[in-house]
């Protein structure tokens, strides 16, 4: 079966410090897919990277960067120089082939920066 | 163009009322999926479509839970008898076949059930 765990329930960060949102999954199956979506406080959901088991090299993208570890199962998000505007909740997720397209989603973990 | 559109945003009903939500797909995705959200269990998936064909519905908490898709750019939620225990924000999402395909989520409806 599959499993995404977010360990931080909340993290509490000052503007402009760097932080790093924990993700492990759980699953059986060679060809998987991770995937992290955002939730601001309006509530919606917004996606923010897709990321394929076949391709371990970080991505960056302005502030944001994702490292995907295979060896530890693990698909860690980091904030750097955070911003007020980051505050949300973020959720980390899992499709494979069993699953076809259904995502398992973690618990997310809530960001709040403060100025 | 459009993303995952929903209705109403907000609903606000008694108890024992029928309660019905909307969701218009993202024009060309072949699934839909239709999830709810509480404080307690997260997000969970209740049911989701492929092709307007419901293929698993083993999320749906309750036979007072239905959903149906009538076509390929609609779909209903519907909740009858609401009770206090189903407030939560239901989302409704789309995306094209496969496990890596992105799904796209409406703006989410939040029910309260008074």
């Amino acid at each position: 079966a599959q499993k995404v765990t977010q360990a931080q329930t909340e993290i509490s960060v000052v503007e402009k410090e760097d932080v790093t949102l924990d993700c492990v999954y759980e699953t059986r199956d060679t060809t998987y897919y991770l995937f992290w979506y955002k939730q601001p406080p309006s509530g919606e959901l917004v996606f923010l990277i897709r990321r394929n088991s076949f391709d371990e090299q970080n991505e960056i993208s302005g502030r944001y960067s994702w490292n995907f570890q295979k060896s530890t199962s693990s698909f860690n998000f980091t904030i750097t120089a955070s911003q007020v505007v980051d505050s949300a909740v973020y959720f980390c997720a899992l499709s494979d082939t069993g699953t076809a397209s259904k995502l398992t989603f973690g618990t997310g973990t809530r960001l709040q920066v403060t100025l | 163009d459009a993303g995952v559109i929903q209705s109403p945003r907000h609903e606000v009903t008694e108890m024992g009322q029928e309660v019905t939500l909307r969701c218009k797909p993202i024009s060309g995705h072949d699934y839909l999926f239709w999830y709810r959200q509480t404080m307690m269990r997260g997000l969970e998936l209740l049911i989701y479509f492929n092709n307007n064909v419901p293929i698993d519905d083993s999320g749906m908490p309750e036979d007072r839970f239905s959903a149906k898709m009538p076509n390929a750019s609609f779909s209903t939620l519907k909740i009858q008898p609401s009770e206090p225990r189903d407030s939560a924000v239901y989302f409704c999402a789309s995306s094209f076949w496969g496990p890596s395909n992105i799904q796209y989520f409406g703006a989410g409806t939040r029910l309260s059930v008074l």
